[in-house]
């Protein structure tokens, strides 16, 4: 089955301890990005990675870092998380060429 | 920045009844996707309209697009309580893809 997994579903943390939010895909899309969700602003981008090695900055990149050594993983890392990064975080992969995006499931974060 | 701008925030129809739902941008497209969005559950993709398309049918989906307005419309037709979700615009121009804040609709029973 075509999915998009994230890990964990939900994370409660503490400000400053490092965390990192899994991404993988299984359709061999070379387009990954992540977004966050926050009420009354829909979905901003976080980063986006066109292709293995291949990593941008979308519109909220502050505070957040990604990494793209395998095509089907887009993992999201929060070097020092703090209480404004709590938000439903949504990883969405699609293949080039105008095509539609598939997202995982979301991974509702509470920084404490 | 956000790229679409739906139009309502919010909307609450009966049963049976057509929902439409707008949505504005600002820059030059490649295409125009419409995305549903269960209750904080991820979002599910429903119809793509390209650039060079003025119309698009899907089921009881029904999307249009002006690009000389920058505009792209959503109708729902006999509308169920199954509908009642988020529904979300994204603009997609060169694998660059912004949404919109979306609409909420509420079908009643």
């Amino acid at each position: 089955e075509a999915q998009v997994t994230q890990n964990p579903r939900y994370l409660i943390t503490v400000t400053g301890k490092k965390l990192t939010v899994t991404c993988s895909q299984n359709m061999n899309h070379e387009y990954m990005s992540w977004y966050r969700q926050d009420p009354g602003l829909g979905l901003r981008q976080i980063y986006y990675s066109m292709n293995v090695e291949v990593t941008d900055k979308g519109d909220v990149p502050e505070g957040y870092k990604v990494s793209r050594k395998e095509k089907r993983n887009f993992p999201l890392i929060l070097e020092s998380p703090s209480p404004n990064q709590t938000s439903l975080y949504f990883c969405a992969s699609r293949d080039r060429g105008g095509t539609e995006a598939f997202f995982g499931q979301g991974t509702r974060l509470t920084v404490v | 920045s956000q790229q679409g701008e739906e139009d309502p925030q919010a909307l609450s129809i009966q049963e049976g009844e057509n929902a439409t739902m707008n949505c504005s941008y600002k820059t030059s497209i490649n295409n125009l996707q419409w995305y549903r969005q269960n209750s904080g559950r991820g979002l599910v993709h429903l119809i793509l309209i390209r650039s060079n398309e003025r119309e698009k049918h899907r089921g009881r989906l029904r999307v249009t697009l002006d690009t000389s307005k920058k505009s792209s419309s959503l109708l729902i037709t006999a509308s169920r309580a199954a509908d009642t979700a988020s529904y979300f615009c994204a603009t997609d121009n060169n694998n660059d893809m912004r949404f919109g804040a979306g609409t909420r609709l509420t079908v009643k029973p």
